[in-house]
């Protein structure tokens, strides 16, 4: 199984800040990889996917990039309804994994 | 609208199978694939297995022996079976739809539901 690493775990910042989540992969997935913001109690939702392929309607505040084992999600300046869990997703190859998940908080 | 709607008991006994299905309302079972995600409390997200519109399945190795992922396109339904559960198969279940190749588009999700395993 192609293993999926995020950075950080867990991340409390303030309206307004740049903020970058990092997964890593264990193998090159190439472009493979998809973003999701999960809010509680609800549904995951896809942001982005073929690691830079902003999803219509998702904010242009995020933004994705990165090939092959580094990549990451990027908030050019946060927003109060950005807080959830982040989760990457690589789907090169099956299984498909996901990361561990990035929980943000706003401050 | 496309829209997925989970069914099946909220609790399982240890050792018994667990079985869901997922009716789909707004939109064919065809040329899609249908990936089940799972969710333990409070944990993260991990991908059992899917199915796509030819009847072909991938599976988590972890359940592999267990699993089993199924498509009845007169019913509009796909169905999921996992084997001889444990406390660690306890979680929120989620039916998805999406397409396949570089551009993935996991768009749909049902709205999850919670199985227990627990005697």
């Amino acid at each position: 199984d192609i293993q999926m690493t995020q950075s950080p775990s867990a991340m409390s910042a303030s309206v307004g800040d740049r903020f970058t989540i990092t997964c890593r992969a264990s193998q090159d997935i190439g472009d493979y990889l998809g973003w999701f913001q999960q809010k509680p109690g609800q549904v995951p939702k896809r942001l982005i996917s073929a690691a830079s392929s902003l999803q219509s309607g998702v904010p242009s505040r995020f933004s994705g990039s990165g090939s092959g084992t580094e990549f990451t999600l990027t908030i050019s300046s946060l927003q109060p309804e950005d807080f959830g869990t982040y989760y990457c997703l690589q789907y090169k190859n099956y299984p498909w994994t996901f990361g561990q998940g990035t929980k943000v908080d706003i401050k | 609208q496309v829209q997925l709607q989970e069914s099946g008991p909220g609790l399982v006994k240890p050792s018994e199978t667990l079985s869901l299905t997922c009716t789909v309302y707004g939109g064919s079972i065809g040329t899609y694939y249908w990936s089940w995600i799972r969710q333990s409390p409070g944990k993260g997200l991990e991908w059992i297995g899917n199915i796509d519109y030819t009847g072909g399945t991938n599976y988590s190795p972890s359940l592999n022996s267990r699993l089993t992922i199924s498509v009845d396109t007169s019913k509009n339904q796909v169905s999921l079976r996992l084997r001889f559960v444990t406390a660690a198969d306890t979680a929120v279940y989620y039916c998805t739809r999406h397409t396949g190749g570089l551009l993935l588009r996991l768009d749909y999700w049902g709205q999850g539901t919670l199985v227990s395993v627990s005697s």
